[in-house]
Formats: C-alpha cells, sequence, structure tokens
C-alpha cells in the first residue's frame, strides 16, 4: 500500500537553531511532493512542492525541502526557527501513476519553537 | 477577499439531525473537494468534484451528500448525524487537473455533534 510517513509526532526547537521534519514515502513511481502548514483554528497553506529538477526546493516563509530519491525522502527544513513556525505541519505525495491525482498524506507532526 | 470561504465556522447538533456545510471559492479553480481531519488530526480526502463532476468517492457513507451547483460551489450535507462525524470539515480548491497543482483551504467547520 503507498503511504506517507512522518515519524515525529512532535518536533521541539529553540528559536533561532536549524529545525528538520521529516517525511519519507512509499509510492509506485515517481511522485510530485509537497508540504502543507496549518495554523491553529487555521486551513492547511501550500509551502512548497518538488515536481522535477533541483533536489533543493525553496517555498514559503524561509523553508525549503530536500528530496532524496534513493531515501524516498522530502525532509522540510529552516535553517533558523521561529517562535511563529510553531504549527501542524504535513507532508503530501501524489503518485504520478494515479490518473485521480489523489494526494496521500502524512499525519502531521507538530512543530514547537520556544522562544 | 477570503479564496476559498465555508460556512459556518462552528456547527454543534444533536444526534440524528442533518445538516449543511456550504463552501465557495472566487479563485476560478475547475476543482474542489471536501476533507474531514479528525481529532488526532489526521486528514481524509471525503469527495472531489471537477466541473461539477464527481471523481473521487472515498469510503464516506452515504449519509454525506456532496452537491455542486456551479464550479464555484461544493456543499456538504450530512443526514442523520452520529457522534462519530464530530471533526472538522475542510473545504479546498485547485486549478487543472495536472497533478502538481497545490490545494486552497478554507478555514474549516468544527462540528461537534451531542
Amino acid at each position: 500500500a503507498q503511504s506517507v510517513a512522518q515519524p515525529e509526532d512532535q518536533v521541539n526547537v529553540a528559536e533561532g537553531n536549524p529545525l528538520t521534519v521529516k517525511c519519507t514515502y512509499s509510492v509506485s513511481g515517481n511522485p510530485y511532493l509537497f508540504w502543507y502548514v496549518q495554523y491553529p483554528n487555521r486551513g492547511l497553506q501550500f509551502l512548497l512542492k518538488y515536481i522535477t529538477g533541483d533536489n533543493l526546493v525553496k517555498g514559503s516563509y524561509g523553508f525549503e525541502a530536500e528530496f532524496n530519491k534513493s531515501q524516498t525522502s522530502f525532509h522540510l527544513k529552516k535553517p533558523s526557527a521561529l517562535v511563529s513556525d510553531s504549527a501542524l505541519y504535513f507532508c503530501a505525495v501524489r503518485p504520478l501513476l494515479d490518473s485521480n491525482y489523489q494526494l496521500i498524506w502524512g499525519a502531521g507532526t507538530k512543530l514547537i519553537i520556544k522562544p | 477577499d477570503t479564496a476559498v470561504s465555508q460556512t459556518p465556522k462552528y456547527l454543534v447538533t444533536q444526534m440524528g439531525n442533518d445538516k449543511s456545510i456550504k463552501c465557495e471559492q472566487n479563485l476560478g479553480h475547475d476543482t474542489m473537494y471536501w476533507y474531514k481531519q479528525d481529532s488526532k488530526k489526521f486528514l481524509k480526502i471525503m469527495f472531489s468534484y471537477n466541473n461539477k463532476e464527481l471523481i473521487i468517492n472515498e469510503t464516506v457513507p452515504n449519509r454525506f451528500s456532496p452537491k455542486s451547483p456551479d464550479k464555484a460551489h461544493l456543499n456538504l450535507h450530512i443526514n442523520s448525524l452520529e457522534l462519530g462525524d464530530s471533526a472538522v470539515y475542510f473545504c479546498a480548491s485547485s486549478q487543472e487537473r495536472q497533478g502538481n497543482e497545490k490545494l486552497f483551504f478554507g478555514s474549516g467547520t468544527q462540528l461537534s455533534v451531542l
């Protein structure tokens, strides 16, 4: 079965430190890869996506993500965390072989940035 | 203007009632979705419509019925509400389906069934 794993329910980082939120996937063929962020009591917002090309993708709010094909991972990173980055982060994958273009979602990782 | 708006934001109701959630997008998108987010924040696709045509209908009780009067609107009607229906329901939209388009989400409707 195709799946997306976000192995950490919660990640705690001190403000100013680099952060990483992990995502690995298991799908048939090459996928499109996405990160979304959900602030409290809000809908999800698109952060970035990987389609093809450079493995390092830059997105909103200073976030970036690195696609690693051999490890089937797409970890979200930021060099210096802000308290305002505290939110719920979702990784999502769309297998190219899926004609319905269905997204497969991870379970989410709660990111807490402490001052 | 809010790109994807859904109403109401909060919905508290008794078991057995019938309720509707409305969703409208002003982005000119062709595709709209309903997602359910449970208490553990897990996201599950329920339905997807493309140009008013149903294209994804996941394993959802037939008490849930989406209706798309035009491509800017996708409403969700729920009959005979049950306790397990309590969740946050998100509407979303995207441009034509090529696989790499991003989703735009509404702010959610928190449904509480008592």
